[in-house]
């Protein structure tokens, strides 16, 4: 069964961009890729939705390509606030399109 | 709008007992879903519905694991019994339209703990 994968963890400085790119190669067809961020102790938080090419709002932008198998989520600027745990979700064919999340990228915003 | 509400916060029992979880959506909402976070096995959908109807539900663990929503403004997820593998943080959202395709509100989660 294909699974959505994340890296594990990356860190950043204050005013650096950074990029986590999920891969979801077994997709569905009509399903969106969804962003979320999570803070210790809370429910995740939306951030980002797109079907494909690139979709940008107030606080990051989403780059797909064109087959859709992985997604890019950047974060342009990060300050200390922006550490937190990322996922992204996805609709699963192989699951019969079942929502599933990735295993979440913890980000480290360094001073 | 007070978001996404759950009760406990926190929940301490002991192996063999019923749990109750509660989730009030955000009104307006159709679809709920229930999911379970552990370090293990990170987010997870457990069962979710449209309209107050169950829809998947292939997320459930076990028998032992139910879930209702009698209205639009109410959801319970139980486990009976309780073993201490279920441990973990479960979280109740929401959305207008199909979840995967809109955005969740999430709820600030139950911590359960089973000893």
């Amino acid at each position: 069964l294909a699974k959505t994968t994340q890296p594990i963890s990356m860190d950043s400085y204050e005013g650096q961009e950074v990029n986590i790119t999920c891969s979801h190669n077994n997709i569905a067809t009509n399903d969106y890729i969804t962003w979320y961020q999570q803070f210790p102790s809370q429910g995740p938080r939306f951030i980002i939705q797109g079907y494909k090419t690139k979709v940008t709002n107030e606080v990051a932008s989403l780059f797909i390509p064109a087959d859709r198998k992985s997604s890019t989520l950047s974060l342009p600027r990060v300050s200390l606030s922006d550490t937190a745990v990322y996922y992204c979700l996805v609709g699963e064919k192989a699951a019969g399109n079942k929502l599933t999340f990735g295993g979440g990228t913890r980000v480290l915003v360094k001073p | 709008d007070a978001g996404v509400i759950q009760s406990p916060r926190h929940e301490v029992t002991e192996m063999g007992q019923e749990v109750t979880l509660r989730c009030k959506p955000i009104s307006g909402h159709d679809y709920l879903f229930w999911y379970r976070q552990t370090m293990m096995r990170g987010l997870e959908l457990l069962i979710y519905f449209n309209n107050n109807v169950p829809i998947d539900d292939s997320g459930m663990p076990e028998d032992r694991f139910s879930a209702k929503m009698p209205n639009a403004s109410f959801s319970t997820l139980k486990i009976q019994p309780s073993e201490p593998r279920d441990s973990a943080v479960y979280f109740c959202a929401s959305s207008r339209g199909q979840g995967g395709n809109n955005e969740q509100f999430f709820g600030p989660g139950t911590r359960l703990t089973v000893l």
